[in-house]
């Protein structure tokens, strides 16, 4: 079965710090991935997704920035990190065969102080 | 680009009351329509889906109909219990190409014991 993993599960980072989250899936391969960023009691924002390794498209142009190094690793990034970039941030993944479910994974909680 | 409207943003039910989610998209190519339950602090998970061949799905109390001539969709959850208290999230995709989903806004539903 396939399993979407993300790590850490919660940061607090200070300004102007990097940012790194990763995401892996288990038990499939070429998956489509994204990042979605979710603000308190607010909805899915999609910032990223992949088709493949090295394939990125961005959604909303912002101090973020993702990475996709191998099939089932995803990466999320910052040089810079800003009191906005605070939220909830899921990782999902879609099959490539029908019914192209998509699955979230646990996501990572980031405060920015 | 596709735009889903979901109302309401919040619904309290009582228990053993029955509970509906109704959503509205904009893109008649729209074929794919699931709904997500995400609870507090994790990610969002798939509970149903429906396809634009199909007008109504059931899985033991949760059932989701579809209208694609006034394109609307709904969630239905009969006889709520205080599990079933949570965020839903309705979604559209054209289901090819990138499966990008199109979310909703969220509604958040809570079941009075």
């Amino acid at each position: 079965s396939q399993t979407i993993h993300q790590w850490p599960a919660t940061l607090v980072q200070p300004v102007g710090s990097p940012l790194s989250l990763e995401c892996t899936v288990e038990g499939t391969s070429n998956p489509n991935l994204y990042w979605y960023r979710q603000a308190a009691g607010r909805g899915l924002q999609l910032l990223f997704y992949s088709v493949g390794i090295g394939q990125i498209s961005s959604e909303v142009p912002q101090n973020l920035s993702a990475s996709r190094p191998q099939d089932r690793q995803f990466i999320l990034s910052s040089k810079k990190l800003l009191l906005s970039d605070s939220g909830f941030y899921l990782c999902a993944w879609v099959r490539d065969y029908l019914p192209y479910e998509q699955y979230f994974g646990p996501g990572t909680r980031l405060t920015v102080t | 680009g596709e735009n889903v409207e979901q109302h309401p943003s919040t619904l309290s039910v009582q228990e053993g009351d029955s509970a509906v989610i109704k959503c509205t998209y904009s893109d008649s190519a729209s074929n794919y329509f699931p709904w997500y339950k995400q609870e507090l602090g994790k990610g969002p998970q798939l509970i149903i889906d429906i396809r634009s061949n199909v007008g109504e799905k059931k899985d033991q109390r949760i059932a989701v109909t579809l209208n694609k001539t006034a394109k609307h969709f709904s969630l239905h959850i009969t006889e709520t219990q205080p599990e079933d208290s949570a965020v839903y999230f309705c979604a559209a995709s054209k289901g090819a190409g990138s499966y990008q989903l199109t979310f909703g806004k969220g509604t958040k539903l809570s079941v009075i014991p």
